[in-house]
C-alpha cells in the first residue's frame, strides 16, 4: 500500500484563492518532499521538509510537517490558472533508499 | 547541468510481445537511478532502483526486469507483455547517497493490446 496519502484526492478553487493539500504517513520518515505533475508530463521537486523541522516556505508554497501525527501540509497561496496539477508528497524512510509516493490530489484552479 | 533523457515517450504493443524502456542520464556520476510506474489518475509505484551498476534491487514482483548497464543508462524490460502492464513508466535520478529529491524524465507511456 502507498505510505502517503493525500486529501483530499481532488481541489477546485478559484484564481488567487489558497489551495490547502494534506498528506499522511505511516512509518519513521527521515523527510518528506512534495512534487507537481502536470498532465501526462514527469514529476518536479517542489520542496523538502526535513524530519526535525515543521514548516517550511518556498515562494508561494508553506509545507508544515508533524511528525508526531505523520502528517504534512501543503499550502498553494494565492493560486493561478498555471497552478492547475496534480500534487504528490513522497516519504523518505528510515533505512529505504527509494521514495514512496502518495496518491496524488490534482488541484483544479479556475481562472 | 545535469538531464535525464527516457524513450520511447508511447508506444503501443500487443500481449506477449517483448519491451525495453531506455533511460539515460547526463552531467552527473554514480546516480541512483529508479523506475517508478503509474497508472491513471494514481500515485507512483516504485518497480526497481539501482545504486550502481549491476546492482538492481525489486520492490515488487512482476513481468518486469530492470539493467544497469552503464553508469548512466537505466533500462526496463519485459520478454512477454501483459494487459496489467499498461501505464505510465517514469524513470528519475538522485544524487548518490541520499535521500533528496529525485529528477524525473517525461515519462513513457505504454498501451498493451
Amino acid at each position: 500500500s502507498q505510505q502517503g496519502e493525500e486529501d483530499p484526492q481532488a481541489l477546485s478553487i478559484q484564481e488567487g484563492e489558497n489551495a490547502t493539500m494534506n498528506c499522511s504517513y505511516k512509518t519513521s520518515i527521515n523527510n518528506l518532499q512534495w512534487y507537481r505533475q502536470n498532465s501526462g508530463r514527469g514529476l518536479v521537486h517542489l520542496i523538502l521538509i526535513r524530519s526535525n523541522e515543521r514548516e517550511k516556505h518556498s515562494g508561494r508554497l508553506r509545507v508544515t510537517l508533524d511528525t508526531s501525527k505523520k502528517s504534512s501540509s501543503l499550502l498553494i497561496t494565492a493560486s493561478r490558472a498555471a497552478d492547475t496539477a496534480s500534487y504528490f508528497c513522497a516519504t523518505a524512510g528510515t533505512g529505504r533508499r527509494a521514495l514512496t509516493f502518495g496518491s496524488g490530489t490534482r488541484l483544479q484552479v479556475q481562472p | 547541468s545535469q538531464t535525464i533523457h527516457q524513450w520511447p515517450a508511447t508506444l503501443v504493443q500487443p500481449v506477449g510481445s517483448p519491451l525495453s524502456l531506455e533511460c539515460t542520464v547526463e552531467g552527473t556520476s554514480n546516480p541512483n537511478l529508479y523506475w517508478y510506474r503509474q497508472a491513471a489518475g494514481r500515485g507512483l509505484q516504485l518497480l526497481f532502483y539501482s545504486v550502481g551498476i549491476g546492482q538492481i534491487s525489486s520492490e515488487v514482483p512482476q513481468n518486469l526486469s530492470a539493467s544497469r548497464p552503464q553508469d548512466r543508462q537505466f533500462i526496463l524490460s519485459s520478454k512477454k507483455l501483459l494487459l496489467s502492464d499498461s501505464g505510465f513508466y517514469l524513470c528519475a535520478w538522485s544524487i548518490s547517497g541520499s535521500s533528496g529529491e529525485l529528477f524525473f524524465g517525461e515519462g513513457s507511456r505504454l498501451t498493451v493490446l
